[in-house]
């Protein structure tokens, strides 16, 4: 089965700097997509950035961008010129192939920001 | 364009009590899933459906039941309510012809089982 870990529960960052998110998973199947997931105390899910397993360049929204290893399956997201409505739980997702496929949710990363 | 929406957004039952979450969508996308999200933890699929009329397990799906009687509904249901099934209920929909493989959420709907 497939598993994706964040291993860190909480981060914290000032205002304006740069802090990444760590994310592996572990599957056996070579068609896969990673996600990551914002989650602010609102509860809506939004999707921050997505990567598909097949592209080697690593994908970027605007101050959201992400470190794709696809050997070492890792997948870290990295926020730059963090903003206070960057504050959030974030979720690392994955999900396998074409299809209804379910998604795969890791623990979650609260991050702070300091202002 | 409302996206997915859920009704209710927070409900209390009493052990043993029943209820049905309803969710819609109004993107015509043909997939749509429910998953719960219980304290410190990520989303967990209970059920999920391909389309009109069909419904799927999920990896939790025991205790509740589903139905997708239309394309743009897909309805959450649990027939006698446990204290373990306190959580938050998201429901998501995809559409498969994207090819970008995304589920766009709900707003969520909190659920307390006492």
């Amino acid at each position: 089965a497939q598993t994706v870990t964040q291993s860190q529960p909480e981060m914290s960052v000032q205002e304006a700097e740069t802090v990444t998110l760590s994310c592996t998973y572990d599957t056996s199947e070579s068609d896969y997509y990673l996600f990551w997931y914002k989650q602010p105390p609102s509860r809506q899910m939004i999707l921050v950035i997505r990567q598909e397993a097949y592209k080697q360049q690593n994908a970027t929204e605007n101050r959201f961008s992400v470190n794709f290893q696809k050997a070492a399956k890792s997948f870290s997201l990295k926020i730059s010129d963090s903003q206070l409505g960057d504050a959030a739980m974030y979720f690392c997702a994955y999900r396998r192939g074409a299809g209804a496929q379910k998604l795969v949710f890791g623990q979650g990363t609260r991050l702070t920001i300091n202002p | 364009n409302a996206g997915v929406t859920q009704t209710p957004k927070f409900r209390v039952l009493k052990t043993g009590q029943s209820m049905t979450l309803l969710c819609a969508q109004d993107m015509n996308h043909e997939y749509m899933y429910w998953y719960r999200q219980d304290p410190g933890m990520g989303l967990r699929l209970i059920h999920y459906s391909v389309g009109e009329g069909t419904t799927a397990k999920g990896e939790v799906p025991d205790g509740y039941n589903v139905s997708r009687l239309k394309k743009q509904n897909f309805l959450l249901g649990l027939e006698s309510a446990a204290p373990s099934q306190t959580s938050v209920y998201f429901c998501a929909s995809s559409y498969p012809g994207t090819g970008k493989h995304e589920q766009y959420f709900g707003p969520g709907t909190r659920l307390t089982v006492t």
